[in-house]
This record gives structure tokens, sequence and C-alpha cells, in this order.
């Protein structure tokens, strides 16, 4: 089945600076790439996703880049906010399948 | 908010006994998944009900079992409770369709064995 590892597990950065959390995964059938922003007491929440037919998608501050060919995927935050703080976390899936398999989180802290 | 409500909150079992916990999905959505989620870890995946059918099951023993009801509500049922089942629950909706496959959690319910 697919493994998915991401890295780092704790990522701590001064308010305004950018955070880039990286993520590989296994299966080369794997074209299903969300990512999840989980807050203190609270369910994990989609904030962005990218399929396989494209290569990097933004929304504001926010940027999710593929590289098929290495199976690795990567979330980047720009001019990062206190509010930002929370753990984050990569999934993949095959297509189809609508199981994604997570990572094991990554702990962002913003300092103000 | 996602629409997706978990009862209950909080729950405290000791080891043995049974659980079932609840989960109401989002408007419209066909797919409940259940999720569990160990202390700093990411969410394992339990199994996944479409249109009331078993739809795909993770690496959990059979004491782990599940229904999904015809509003597409779900519950999740843990029989002989283990020290290491305790862990976030975590339900999650989705309308599965295509290439649609965005999931919605709810805030879960965190189980404590003793």
């Amino acid at each position: 089945g697919e493994n998915v590892e991401q890295h780092p597990s704790t990522l701590s950065v001064q308010e305004g600076d950018s955070a880039v959390i990286k993520c590989t995964y296994s299966d080369s059938a794997s074209n299903y790439f969300p990512w999840y922003k989980q807050e203190l007491g609270k369910g994990p929440q989609l904030i962005i996703d990218i399929r396989s037919n494209v290569g990097e998608k933004k929304d504001q501050r926010i940027a999710v880049t593929l590289n098929k060919t290495a199976k690795h995927f990567s979330l980047h935050i720009t001019e990062t906010q206190p509010e930002d703080s929370a753990v984050y976390f990569c999934a993949a899936s095959a297509g189809g399948s609508y199981i994604p398999t997570f990572g094991r989180g990554t702990s962002l802290i913003v300092h103000p | 908010e996602t629409g997706v409500t978990q009862s209950p909150t909080h729950l405290i079992k000791t080891r043995g006994q049974q659980v079932t916990l609840r989960c109401s999905s989002q408007s419209g959505h066909n797919t409940v998944s259940w999720y569990q989620q160990a202390l700093g870890q990411g969410p394992q995946f339990i199994f996944q009900y479409y249109r009331e059918e078993e739809n795909g099951r993770g690496n959990f023993p059979p004491r782990f079992s599940g229904l999904q009801f015809p509003n597409y509500s779900s519950e999740l049922n843990v029989n002989a409770l283990e020290l290491d089942d305790s862990a976030l629950y975590l339900c999650a909706s989705s309308f599965q369709e295509g290439t649609n496959e965005k999931l919605f959690f709810g805030s879960g319910t965190q189980l404590s064995v003793l």
C-alpha cells in the first residue's frame, strides 16, 4: 500500500517568514494530494489540494508543488502569521480510491 | 465548519468494554470514512462506507466494525477494548463522484481506555 513520509516533524518560524513542509510518497498510482490543517481540539481541515496533472497550485499565501518523477510534494506558506500555527498533514491517494494515506504531521509554530 | 458532527466528544471506558461512536455526515454526502489518530500521529484509515456498504478497510482487527444508515450517518463500534485503542476517532464525509475526493472531517471523539 501507499506510504507517505513527511518532514520536518516540527517547524518553528518567526512571523513573516516562509515555511516549507515536504512529503514523499511510494505508490506511483497516487494522483491526488491534499493538505490538511489541524488546530487544537479540531479535526483536520482541507486547505489545498493538487492533482498529478499539474505541477503547482496557489491559493493566496499557500502553494503546493508536485514532482511526480521524484514522488515528492511540498507545501509552501509565505508571510506566516501566528494563526498559521497548527499541525499540517500531507496525504496521497490513488485515482478512484477516495482513501488518502496521511503523513505523520508537521507542527508549525509561528512566533509573533 | 464542515457540517460533520460526532458524538460523544469525549468518552472513558475500561479494558474489555464495548463502545459505539456516532457521526452525522454533511448534507448531500454519500460516503463516510473513519480514522484513528493516536497522539502525535497522522490519521490511520479504519474503514469507509459508501451508500451503506463497506467500501474499503484498513489494517484494523474485526472487533472494529461499522454501519452506515440510509440517511448516510454512521456508527463505529469497537468490542473488547484494549489500552492501545485510546485515541482520537475521526469521521470524515465526502461525496464520491468522478474526481471529487475532498474529505470533510468532524472534530472527533476522544476515547480513553483505562
